[in-house]
């Protein structure tokens, strides 16, 4: 059974402290993409990649946040240095050219105090 | 950007009703998709629909794609507690890659 891996399922961390979150996306995927979830913006797109690399990052803050896809079984998104305004569930998904579906993963719900 | 207009945002049902619930967009989409997020868990996709007047179901959830392209409908027949989450829709332009979110429909509903 073919699934979106992410960890930590879980972060807590304090405001200044830099932040990693991994994703293994689906073998043979070769979009990923990275959402964050919160109660008042919905499903918000960070930034995706196909085929390892970046299409779209305009949803990241630059200042702070960065996607890389150092080979096609992992993406990371990573935020130095955090704010509390960065707690939130962070989606990766996975997707396949042709059907455009996207394969969600269980998240990492990250509170920063 | 493309905007999608989800409604309702919540729906208090009892179980054995049926649901509806719809998005529509100011500009076209190619694909439409329906997930269903449960509580701590992320998305699942349910159904995709490829065509203009498609009409797909999957159990008891039927979902059209609307003739003008900017709009999709998710039906779901005779409730059952565990319909409980948040339903997303999505529409997608193909050349694009991304999808565009709704807000979200939030279900509950009671036994």
């Amino acid at each position: 059974d073919a699934r979106v891996t992410q960890t930590p399922r879980h972060k807590v961390t304090e405001m200044g402290q830099e932040v990693t979150m991994r994703c293994q996306p689906i073998l043979g995927h070769n979009t990923v993409f990275w959402y964050r979830q919160t109660m008042m913006q919905g499903l918000e797109l960070l930034a995706y990649f196909r085929n390892r690399a970046p299409l779209d990052d305009s949803g990241m803050p630059k200042d702070r946040f960065s996607a890389e896809m150092p080979d096609a079984t992992l993406a990371t998104l990573k935020i130095q240095p955090s704010e509390p305004r960065d707690s939130a569930v962070y989606f990766c998904a996975s997707g396949s050219p042709g059907p455009y579906e996207q394969y969600f993963g269980p998240g990492t719900r990250l509170t920063v105090t | 950007g493309q905007q999608l207009n989800q409604s309702p945002q919540s729906m208090f049902i009892q179980e054995g009703e049926d649901v509806s619930m719809n998005c529509t967009s100011s500009s076209i989409f190619n694909t439409w998709l329906w997930y269903k997020q449960d509580p701590g868990e992320g998305p699942v996709l349910l159904i995709a629909l490829y065509k203009a007047g498609e009409l797909t179901s999957n159990g008891r959830l039927t979902a059209q794609f609307g003739i003008t392209r900017k709009d999709s409908f998710l039906n779901i027949s005779a409730s059952i507690p565990s319909d409980v989450g948040i339903y997303f829709c999505a529409g997608q332009n193909r050349s694009a890659g991304k999808s565009t979110f709704g807000d979200g429909t939030t279900l509950t509903v009671k036994p």
